[in-house]
């Protein structure tokens, strides 16, 4: 695709529930990033897959936070039994390879109520 | 540990020139770069530079590398209303290269 892309743009859900946030990659890069950014605050690192290798998960908050990219290309990131805390933006990058520029998808607005 | 620190805000008459100023810490840092976020967009990679550079210059925009003091800034040259918004630098650090983001200088441009 000609950008990053990401789904949904926007979620509400209640305390307690599972969410899936999709990220679709630009066509043949193949690193790929998830950071969250809190109001405020710049983006934070969470996880980066090379192909459809985790390669670091050290920015996953807790075991409730989970990402896959099973084909190398889109990825999704789950939180399990969410809380209140977990409300942020996420946001998803690619870069060709490890090292170039990433480009950033609009992100996900999680709002958990 | 890994930290970047920006001043929160700046405001400035258009036509001036604008500097953020950026400050890190991870000497290791191969490239560092300069991202826009306009509200409710997401974040525009702007410029980089590489850390063996002193100075990139883009148009509008000059980069200033001292990685000595581990300091750097962004000077956006003649600033229009449409450079309002929120100015992350951030570093890229370790075998994976992920970014670590200050936390935004939000740039108010007035006429």
């Amino acid at each position: 695709g000609a950008g990053v892309s990401q789904s949904p743009r926007y979620k509400v859900t209640k305390r307690g529930q599972d969410v899936a946030l999709r990220c679709d990659p630009i066509s043949g890069h193949v690193s790929l990033y998830w950071y969250r950014q809190a109001l405020g605050q710049g983006p934070e690192f969470l996880t980066y897959f090379n192909y459809e290798a985790q390669q670091d998960k050290s920015g996953l908050p807790n075991d409730r936070f989970s990402a896959e990219r099973p084909e190398g290309s889109i990825s999704t990131l789950t939180i399990q039994r969410t809380e209140q805390r977990d409300s942020a933006m996420y946001r998803c990058a690619s870069s060709f390879f490890r090292g170039d520029e990433q480009y950033f998808g609009p992100g996900t607005r999680l709002t958990v109520t | 540990g890994e930290d970047v620190e920006q001043s929160l805000f700046l405001s400035v008459r258009e036509g001036d020139s604008s500097v953020i100023n950026c400050t890190y810490t991870d000497s290791s840092s191969t490239y560092l770069y300069w991202y826009k976020q306009e509200p409710g967009a997401g974040l525009q990679l702007l410029t980089y530079i590489f850390s063996n550079m002193d100075m990139k210059q883009d148009q509008r925009l000059t980069v200033l590398l001292n990685k000595k003091d581990k300091h750097l800034s962004l000077r956006i040259a003649d600033t229009q209303t449409g450079d309002s918004a929120i100015y992350f630098c951030a570093e890229s650090i370790g075998n994976t290269d992920k970014l670590i983001f200050g936390t935004g200088t939000r740039l108010q441009v007035f006429p």
